[in-house]
């Protein structure tokens, strides 16, 4: 089990560029979220689906960020015209969900995004 | 609203002893899931142990257990006969089940936990 893939471990954007992170979950996980990572705000929660469809993006920044899951194996979080205040890790994980819901999040390594 | 919150920052103890550290939460659902990570220097997140409210028994995995205490709304994760490389940031989150809105992870600040010779 490969565990949560991301993509690319570390990108370099100038400020109003655009950046695209990637997530592949586990196998047969249905939930995805992402966080994002400061040394100020710990881990923030952004959002999550939960079999490809959006549950929950009440931690997304409204105007610049979106995340979208295409099919089962991978989520993708954008962030257009990236500020400095947007240097951070951004995490992906995964998770197994039932019914009941409550199943334990996998992450990934983490894509350290840095805005110049 | 669910909140976590870890009151100790930091930790250093000896090698080979007992260590505890301190989670509260606040839920408005009967029925959660208690979660410790543990952040090492690489920043991996890695999952360690469990506690579903529902189960009465504290949960134990390897050198890791719990002491949950549902009246005091208390998760607290102690790592006995701990060793260098258990030195990390540690981090308790809660999770509410899918009949809540609060699905998300909500973790608590960290406590860095230093284990010297």
């Amino acid at each position: 089990n490969a565990g949560v893939i991301q993509t690319p471990r570390h990108k370099v954007t100038g400020k109003g560029q655009e950046a695209t992170l990637w997530c592949e979950p586990i196998s047969g996980h249905s939930a995805v979220f992402w966080y994002r990572q400061t040394i100020v705000q710990g881990l923030e929660f952004l959002t999550y689906f939960r079999n490809q469809a959006p549950i929950d993006d009440s931690g997304m920044p409204k105007e610049r960020f979106s995340a979208q899951m295409p099919n089962q194996s991978h989520s993708t979080l954008k962030i257009q015209s990236t500020q400095p205040q947007d240097s951070a890790v951004y995490l992906c994980a995964s998770s197994l969900d039932g019914d009941w819901g409550g199943g334990t999040l996998y992450f990934g390594s983490g894509t350290r995004l840095t805005v110049l | 609203a669910q909140k976590v919150t870890q009151t100790q920052t930091s930790i250093s103890v000896m090698e080979k002893t007992t260590v505890t550290m301190d989670c509260v939460y606040e839920t408005q659902d009967s029925s959660y899931f208690l979660f410790w990570y543990k952040q090492t220097a690489s920043g991996e997140i890695v999952f360690l142990i469990r506690q579903d409210s529902y189960k009465k028994e504290n949960a134990t995995v390897g050198h890791y257990s719990l002491n949950f205490q549902k009246p005091k709304s208390s998760i607290g994760l102690i790592i006995t006969a701990t060793q260098i490389e258990d030195s990390a940031v540690y981090f308790c989150a809660m999770r509410e089940p899918a009949t809540s809105s609060g699905q998300k992870l909500v973790f608590g600040q960290g406590t860095i936990l230093k284990v010297y010779l």
